[in-house]
């Protein structure tokens, strides 16, 4: 039982390029969430998803695109990666909503020069 | 409205001592406080959620005290050690699967 896990671990992107960060549970959680973390900011959630085929934006969702075709994968794709886009990436997921719990990956530092 | 304000930014505690985490809320809708845990290079991990109904929730060393009228809510650490050096973050939702997050206290507990 592995959780959450996400892919890649690391990334150096140069601005424009694109990239897909991928994140997968095996808990059969019907709700997964993408979060970026940056000092002193927290985390701030940037797109979501209630069920398989479903997605929605979070608080600061510019520049960012996602998909969940399978239930146990969500994906968040940055189409022209920006320097404002250099943060910690994290993916959660949770079986029933906001008030269960929220089990997060290890991250994804991504730099983008 | 929305936002979840937390302080203090950083705390340093000698081991024993018992460091205080403080959040803030304006809005009334939330009921459900999750604090998480982060430790370096890791993803957070829930430590203790408390709901409205009740102003205090104890599990293990970790305390959570909740202020209704106030709209504050706290984090207690008991004896502390040096392994609950980590980021602590609280977080507010209304039940419409999002938390907002507080900006995280870097604690250190020294030896």
């Amino acid at each position: 039982n592995a959780g959450v896990t996400q892919t890649p671990k690391f990334r150096v992107l140069k601005t424009g390029q694109s990239m897909t960060l991928l994140c997968a549970q095996d808990m059969n959680h019907e709700y997964m969430y993408w979060y970026r973390q940056d000092p002193g900011m927290g985390l701030r959630l940037i797109h979501y998803s209630v069920g398989e085929g479903t997605t929605a934006k979070g608080e600061v969702p510019d520049g960012y695109n996602v998909s969940r075709l399978k239930k146990q994968n969500f994906l968040l794709g940055l189409e022209s990666a920006a320097p404002s886009q250099t943060s910690v990436y994290f993916c959660a997921s949770s079986r029933g909503g906001a008030v269960d719990e929220q089990f997060f990956g290890p991250g994804t530092r991504l730099t983008v020069l | 409205q929305q936002q979840v304000k937390q302080s203090p930014q950083s705390l340093i505690v000698q081991k024993g001592g018992i460091p205080i985490i403080n959040c803030a809320y304006e809005n009334t809708a939330f009921d459900y406080f999750p604090w998480y845990q982060q430790f370096p290079g890791k993803g957070p991990a829930l430590l203790i959620a408390i709901r409205p109904d009740v102003s205090e929730k104890k599990e293990g060393r970790f305390t959570i005290s909740f202020n209704k009228s106030a709209k504050q809510f706290s984090l207690h650490i008991m004896d502390s050690q040096p392994g609950d050096s980590a980021t602590y973050f609280c977080a507010a939702s209304t039940g419409t699967y999002k938390y907002i997050f507080g900006t995280g206290t870097r604690l250190k507990v020294l030896a």
